[in-house]
């Protein structure tokens, strides 16, 4: 069964509004990779977290990584309608890779 | 242009008809990954394969097959097709021991009738 859960499944927020999406494991990872697909496209990396309690950020986006390895979450501070798309998170366990079943961001202008 | 190129983009087969989806990794990847990705869900983990043999598999049946060549391009092959198995299968290529993310191809649209 899948091992990483992925919340919300759906977010719609208006535009100028902040997101959270959050992952969680059932097994300590050896890192976790956040991925963005647009629709009708595939998927494209982001970032990739492997310390404990790390944060990283890439410009309006803030990923963290949890200090037991089994948590992470990907924030969007005032939302732009180019951030429309599904985020999945992808965390490593054993050289394998389990992918949340993402949360998708519909953006209103 | 995503780097990894995946053929064919679309493809309608028919229930217990066998398929071939073929993938070409990014330039200087060797290790190639295959996921499925039904409608609305995550991609899943079906295999990967490094030095043209298959390293990790994922919980799907024996009916899913690949393969790696010298050159590091891949085959995937699903044999006794269902009507469950249409969905988007998407390969990633990636350096063995560089675990800095992997590249999507665009993948192939398999739709079993």
């Amino acid at each position: 069964g899948q091992q990483v859960m992925q919340i919300p499944q759906y977010q719609h927020v208006q535009e100028g509004e902040d997101f959270t999406t959050y992952c969680n494991s059932s097994t300590t990872l050896s890192n976790i990779q956040w991925y963005k697909q647009r629709p009708g496209g595939h998927p494209v990396f982001l970032i990739q977290l492997v310390k404990s309690g790390e944060v990283k950020k890439q410009k309006r986006l803030t990923f963290q990584f949890g200090e037991a390895k089994k948590n992470s979450s990907l924030h969007i501070t005032a939302t732009q309608t180019t951030d429309v798309g599904t985020y999945f998170c992808a965390g490593e366990s054993f050289n394998k890779f389990y992918f949340g079943s993402g949360t998708k961001l519909n953006v209103k202008p | 242009d995503a780097g990894v190129t995946q053929s064919p983009t679309h493809l309608i087969k028919t229930r217990g008809q066998q398929v071939t989806l073929r993938c070409s990794p990014k330039s200087g990847h060797d290790t190639v990954s295959w996921y499925q990705q039904a409608l609305g869900q995550g991609p899943q983990f079906i295999f990967q394969y490094y030095e043209e043999e298959e390293r990790q598999r994922g919980n799907f049946p024996d009916r899913f097959s690949g393969h790696q060549f010298p050159n590091y391009s891949s085959e995937l092959n699903v044999n006794a097709l269902l009507l469950g198995d249409s969905a988007l299968y998407l390969c990633a290529s990636s350096i063995v021991g560089v675990r800095y993310g992997y590249t999507f191809g665009s993948g192939t649209r398999l739709t079993v009738v």
